[in-house]
């Protein structure tokens, strides 16, 4: 089956600092790729979805300068977030899909960002 | 607004046909998508549609704004959250906030 990965699975970092989130598509090009975010107890919730060589497109309320999200090729998106604060530790997860509408989104195991 | 709500948690004994239960008031979706998820691990699509299926052990039922999972014959090893999402198509989906299922031997 289709499998995604990320990397690191957990990162602990001081606030001001930049921190850089890859997720890869292993054995599948993924023309989309979709970038979510859990806070304790609640849902996924979308922050962004990006297209191999475009600008992603951010759901409402998640800042595009804060959170950078570049797809250069069809098998690797990377998030960072900027100037990380406390107020960003979070479950971040991907997921990579080969196409839009029916295609099924394949997700990465996650990344437990702490911001001290 | 848009949400999607199931129980946090769903306790059942070994052997049992375990339901979860899932609604919405997402506008323009009518597709479920079921995902079982192993902490540490990447969630995974367990049935999907606008439609009762099966997917082995997993029978999803459908309605328009309500979905039930059904998994037969429960084991320990089901022990896992299971996320009910929502959406039109895979563009864009709605999750609600996990059920944490509880197999109890």
């Amino acid at each position: 089956g289709a499998v995604v990965s990320q990397h690191p699975s957990w990162v602990i970092c001081k606030s001001g600092t930049s921190v850089k989130i890859e997720c890869r598509s292993l054995d599948f090009q993924a023309t989309t790729m979709f970038w979510y975010r859990q806070f304790p107890k609640q849902s996924l919730m979308l922050m962004a979805t990006s297209n191999e060589g475009s600008k992603a497109t951010y759901e409402q309320g998640v800042e595009k300068d804060k959170f950078l999200i570049n797809h250069a090729s069809l098998t690797l998106s990377t998030l960072t977030v900027t100037s990380a604060h406390p107020e960003d530790s979070s479950f971040y997860i991907c997921s990579a899909s080969a196409g839009t509408g029916s295609y099924e989104q394949y997700f990465g195991p996650g990344t437990r960002l702490t911001v001290t | 607004k848009d949400q999607v709500f199931q129980p946090s948690t769903v306790a059942s004994s070994e052997g049992a046909v375990v339901e979860i239960f899932c609604n919405h008031s997402v506008s323009n979706a009518y597709n479920f998508f079921w995902y079982l998820h192993f902490p540490g691990c990447a969630p995974r699509l367990l049935v999907k549609g606008s439609k009762p299926s099966q997917q082995g052990r997993y029978n999803m039922t459908y309605e328009r704004f309500s979905s039930s999972l059904l998994i037969l014959q429960v084991r320990e090893a089901d022990a896992a959250v299971y996320y009910c999402a929502c959406g039109r198509n895979t563009d864009k989906l709605i999750f609600g906030t996990g059920t944490r299922l509880q197999v109890f031997p």
